[in-house]
């Protein structure tokens, strides 16, 4: 039973194309995450939602869009994508007293 | 802006040492602490949610420590296995996660 699931694993696409990666969490979360590893492998917060609503926006490019149509789904929507937006990335969820993350496995986006 | 520290940045160790380090962070305002465990090629996963002063856990040969009046955490792991090579971070949980930057391990068989 996978708790925070990311599809597609792997995205080679070229540079100025479009794409989204797809984000599903099944423990009943309010708050959902997207972050970038960045080349020095620190992980850098990009969005955060809660309960479909946006609360944080971490100074990303207009080129990303988050998108939550319910609190179990976060999919990131990536325009004209460039050569720097390559990049493993991490989708999370967190809820409850504790509040503790639990990441997707991640979606390797290569951009060529 | 929170302040969340790890040290040493990277550590290498032989199969059955026990090693240790450390995460300091602002002792003020104190909520919640987080560790988690990152293997690479795969995605962090939580060890441990600390939140009162002297908390200690358990998980296996792994342990933490807790102090928020002086602000630092000490992860533990005793008799280290190859399987244990990975990046272990903190965070300070909030808005967002604040995460230090890691301590990278590698265990040697």
């Amino acid at each position: 039973d996978t708790a925070v699931s990311q599809t597609p694993k792997y995205l080679v696409t070229q540079m100025g194309n479009d794409k989204s990666i797809k984000c599903e969490q099944n423990l009943g979360h309010d708050t959902m995450y997207w972050y970038k590893q960045d080349s020095k492998k620190f992980l850098k917060i990009m969005f955060s939602y809660n309960n479909k609503e946006l609360i944080i926006n971490e100074t990303v490019p207009n080129r990303f869009s988050p998108k939550s149509p319910d609190k179990a789904h976060l999919n990131l929507h990536i325009n004209s994508l460039e050569l720097g937006d390559s990049a493993v990335y991490f989708c999370a969820s967190a809820g409850g007293r504790r509040y503790e993350q639990y990441f997707g496995p991640g979606t390797r986006l290569t951009v060529t | 802006i929170l302040n969340v520290e790890q040290s040493p940045q990277s550590l290498h160790v032989q199969e059955g040492d026990s090693t240790n380090f450390t995460c300091s962070f602002p002792s003020s305002n104190f909520y919640a602490l987080h560790w988690y465990r990152w293997e690479t090629a795969k995605s962090p996963e939580a060890l441990f949610v600390m939140t009162l002063n002297g908390d200690e856990k358990k998980k296996g040969r792994i342990s933490a420590t807790l102090n928020t009046k002086e602000g630092y955490s000490y992860l533990y792991i005793k008799g280290s296995q190859p399987e244990d090579s990975a990046t272990y971070l903190c965070a300070l949980p909030g808005d967002k996660l604040i995460f230090g930057t890691g301590t990278r391990l590698q265990v040697f068989p």
